[in-house]
């Protein structure tokens, strides 16, 4: 199946710095991006939709200046947190939608897990 | 009411049973189904994709959709202690697009 890549798998920051996590997506070329964040035993919560070429459409509740999305190639988006807080820290992780036997199908990233200090 | 319900365990069942997890929504306009197995600190990882009602078989797992019920479940034979982890039900209205999804379901399969 197809490959996406998170990096960095795991990052600690100070509070108030930005720290930024990239997703790409290795064999295919990805249109669409999404990105989620998981707390501890939850499920995924989705925070926005990333297509290339154009502004993050993000869900109820998620503040868009605060959590900065680039999607400037097929292949690659990117989530910043900006002055981030302790209560930022939790596993943020991304799903490109992939083309392959059945259609669209999304992938997922391996997660990146914050941690502000 | 949330859009997909899932119990969220934990199951637990000895080696070499079959297990049977399920999902109920509510959203009719869902159209594509999907089956993720997440390890503990790891990104979920897709493992069964069906569009419409039926049966799709995949070498332990087989998924099955009823959506006359709106009810999904996932059949896992012959379980190891390799496949203690949570699984994830999720659906979406098109193919690819944005995934709703159920809270997530811990197995544990003991020796």
């Amino acid at each position: 199946g197809a490959v996406v890549s998170q990096h960095p798998s795991r990052v600690i920051c100070k509070s108030g710095t930005s720290v930024k996590i990239e997703c790409r997506s290795l064999d295919f070329q990805a249109t669409t991006m999404f990105w989620y964040r998981q707390f501890p035993k939850q499920s995924l919560m989705l925070m926005a939709t990333s297509n290339e070429g154009s502004k993050a459409t993000y869900e109820q509740g998620v503040e868009k200046d605060k959590f900065l999305i680039n999607h400037a190639s097929l292949t690659l988006s990117t989530l910043t947190v900006t002055s981030a807080h302790p209560e930022d820290s939790s596993f943020y992780i991304c799903s490109a939608r992939g083309v392959d036997g059945e259609g669209n199908t999304i992938y997922f990233g391996e997660g990146s897990w914050l941690t502000v200090v | 009411q949330k859009e997909v319900e899932q119990d969220p365990g934990p199951l637990s069942v000895p080696e070499g049973a079959i297990v049977s997890l399920n999902c109920t929504y509510s959203n009719s306009a869902f159209q594509y189904f999907m089956w993720y197995r997440q390890y503990s600190r790891k990104g979920p990882e897709l493992l069964m994709y069906t569009y419409s009602s039926g049966n799709k078989e995949d070498g332990r797992f087989t998924a099955q959709v009823d959506k006359s019920s709106k009810y999904i479940s996932l059949f896992i034979r012959d379980s190891q202690p390799s496949d203690s982890a949570t699984y994830l039900c999720a659906m979406s209205t098109g193919g690819g697009n944005k995934l709703t999804f159920g809270t997530g379901t811990q197995l544990k399969v003991e020796l």
